[in-house]
This record gives C-alpha cells, structure tokens and sequence, in this order.
C-alpha cells in the first residue's frame, strides 16, 4: 500500500509569484484535504475534493484553488503570493465511508515567500 | 479564543515515566477525536481515533474522551526518547471532514 507523497519537498518563490503544489492520495482514497500549518502552529483547514468536486473550504481567500484528478490526486495553487504564506503545506487523504473517515497525512511541502 | 486550545509546552520528562497530553475545546459539535504526532519537519501521523466519550487503549497509548468537560487527554506509558515529537490533538463534527487542530504540544523524552 502507498502512503500519501507530496511534490516538490521545498519551494522558494517570491512575493506575487503563483505556485501549484501536488499531491498523490493513499491507494484506495477518493478524498484529499489541503491543510497549511505555519512555523508552531497546528494545521489549518484549507479544503477539501471528493470526486473531484470542492466539498467544504475553511477561511482561506479565493488565491488559494485546487483540483482533484480522475485518481484522486490532487493539486493546489495559490496566486499573488504573500510573505504569510510561507508554511508547510500539507496534504491529506481519505476514504470516505461516511463518518469513519480517518485523514492520513504526507510529509508536506515547505514554501518560502521572499 | 480558539476553538482547540492546547498546551504548546515543551513539556520534559525522563524516559520511562507516564506522560499526560491534553486539549479543551469550546464546539460541542465536536464528535470525533484524534492524536498525531509530528516529528519535524515531517507531516502529522495518525495515533489515535475514538468516537465520542470513553477510553481507547493501544499499546503504550491511551486516549480518554471527556465531552461533559470539553476535554481530551493522550497517555504515554513508559516513554521512550522516539516518543520525542509534537503531539497534535485534532477533531472534527459529526458532518463534514474538516479537522480542527490544537496548536500541538513540544514533548522531549530524556535518556
């Protein structure tokens, strides 16, 4: 069985560049969620696809999108890049059997802003 | 105020004693109830998931659900130093798959 990969490991990009971050969901899950976790803080929600369809969004603005694939891959962009948004960025997968759905995670990405 | 509060430590204890991890959260809605654990720079992985109020027991693990008091707890046995890592609490409502993260507490397991 295949964990959850995410690429690349580490990206620098300067302010206002756009960045697309990738992600291979765990073989067998139709579900992934995007999570960004700042320096110290605990991962916050980004969203989430299921059948390659957005299924719930937390407070993040519109620059931050995404996409699920027929596999269930998953990528997501964020344009017009600020300082802020410097984190690890981390993608989780699923499957969902309706409320027994443990989300299990990969290594993340780390994007620095200059 | 934040939904999950969790203490940030770092919390230091010496091999071979018990550990207790915590979190209170403010959302009754809360049904379901997770521990990861994080080493750095590395990304969170599953310890622990239980289902509303009660005890589940793994191993050197045991995670304890208390929704009348909005408090969950995680306990190590017998701690070893590659125990050493953030412990994460995270939970999420009945509906929806969205995870509600503590801000994860620092544990250093000495030799």
């Amino acid at each position: 069985e295949t964990g959850v990969t995410q690429s690349p490991t580490h990206l620098i990009k300067t302010r206002g560049q756009q960045v697309t971050l990738r992600c291979s969901s765990q073989s067998g899950h139709n579900t992934v969620s995007w999570y960004q976790q700042a320096l110290g803080q605990g991962p916050q929600f980004i969203f989430q696809y299921y059948r390659e369809e957005e299924n719930g969004r937390g407070n993040f603005p519109p620059r931050f999108s995404g996409l699920q694939f027929p596999n269930y891959s998953s990528e997501l962009n964020v344009n017009a890049l600020e300082l802020d948004d410097s984190a690890l960025y981390l993608c989780a997968s699923s499957l969902d059997r309706g409320q027994e759905n443990e989300q299990f995670f990969g290594p993340g990405t780390r994007l620095t802003v200059l | 105020q934040k939904e999950v509060e969790q203490d940030p430590g770092p919390l230091s204890v010496p091999e071979g004693a018990i550990v207790s991890l915590n979190c209170t959260y403010s959302n009754s809605a809360f049904q379901y109830f997770m521990w990861y654990r994080q080493y750095s720079r590395k990304g969170p992985e599953l310890l622990m998931y239980t289902y509303s109020s009660g005890n589940k027991e793994d191993g050197r693990f045991t995670a304890q659900v208390d929704k009348s008091s909005k408090y969950i707890s995680l306990f190590i046995r017998d701690s070893q130093p590659s125990d050493s890592a953030t412990y994460l609490c995270a939970m999420r409502r009945n509906a929806g798959n969205m995870l509600t993260f503590g801000g994860g507490t620092r544990l250093m397991v000495k030799p």
